[in-house]
């Protein structure tokens, strides 16, 4: 089955821009979706399809696609943005599986 | 709006079955994909499986032989059932509505709502 690869940490000073990259062969056919997790809590969608925010995520949050590659730019991170982020596709194949990336730490410095 | 509500037992003896039950309040059941994700400790999220309205469904190949997932759309309800669990199946488990879209020629899928989790523990 198709696999998502993240880094598992980047860090971002206050108020700079931070770029969380999710490597894998599904990408080429379906465009990433974006999840925010905080501990304890349900994750949350950020982006979805090529660049769309749900209501109530701020702008700062956007989405990204080339290749085998989706990113997720947080531009001027707030220290609310410290949380983990999951990026998830269907396989490309023709079985349509569902597939989280590993996960990236953003710690907000 | 939508809202998710995960349900069953927090503890499950080894060799048991795990049941969990989704229920989709402030919205129909009907035209989405209905799926699971479970989080162990400490760890990622990975995906179980789904189901559509249709009855449709898809399963984590990983867990395949040990998981069924049905729907009941007179109650707007569906369910998880894992069987033959370990300490391994302890997480906590999402039911979540997942959306199909499509841009140009691109699909996309996107859990728009998401239960607030449940716990499950295996242990005897």
């Amino acid at each position: 089955s198709s696999e998502l690869t993240q880094d598992p940490a980047v860090s971002v000073a206050l108020g700079q821009t931070v770029r969380i990259t999710c490597q894998g062969d599904s990408l080429r056919s379906y465009y990433a979706t974006w999840y925010q997790q905080k501990p304890g809590q349900a994750p949350i969608l950020v982006i979805y399809g090529k660049n769309n925010r749900p209501s109530g995520i701020p702008d700062r949050f956007s989405g990204s696609s080339s290749g085998n590659t989706a990113s997720l730019t947080i531009t001027g991170a707030q220290a609310e943005d410290e949380a983990d982020y999951y990026c998830y596709s269907r396989d490309s194949s023709d079985n349509h599986l569902g597939v989280f990336g590993t996960g990236t730490k953003v710690t907000v410095l | 709006q939508v809202q998710l509500q995960e349900s069953g037992p927090g503890l499950v003896k080894p060799s048991e079955t795990l049941s969990l039950t989704c229920t989709v309040s402030g919205g129909s059941i009907r035209s989405y994909y209905w799926s699971w994700i479970r989080q162990p400790p400490g760890k990622g999220l990975e995906w179980i499986g789904y189901i559509y309205d249709s009855g449709i469904t898809n399963y984590n190949p990983s867990l395949k032989s040990r998981v069924t997932i049905s729907i009941d759309t007179s109650k707007n309800q569906f369910s998880l059932k894992l069987s033959s669990v370990t300490a391994a199946d302890t997480a906590v488990y999402y039911c979540a509505r997942e959306v199909e879209d499509k841009l140009g020629y691109y699909y996309y899928y996107y859990m728009d709502v998401w239960g607030k989790g449940t716990t499950v523990t295996v242990s005897s």
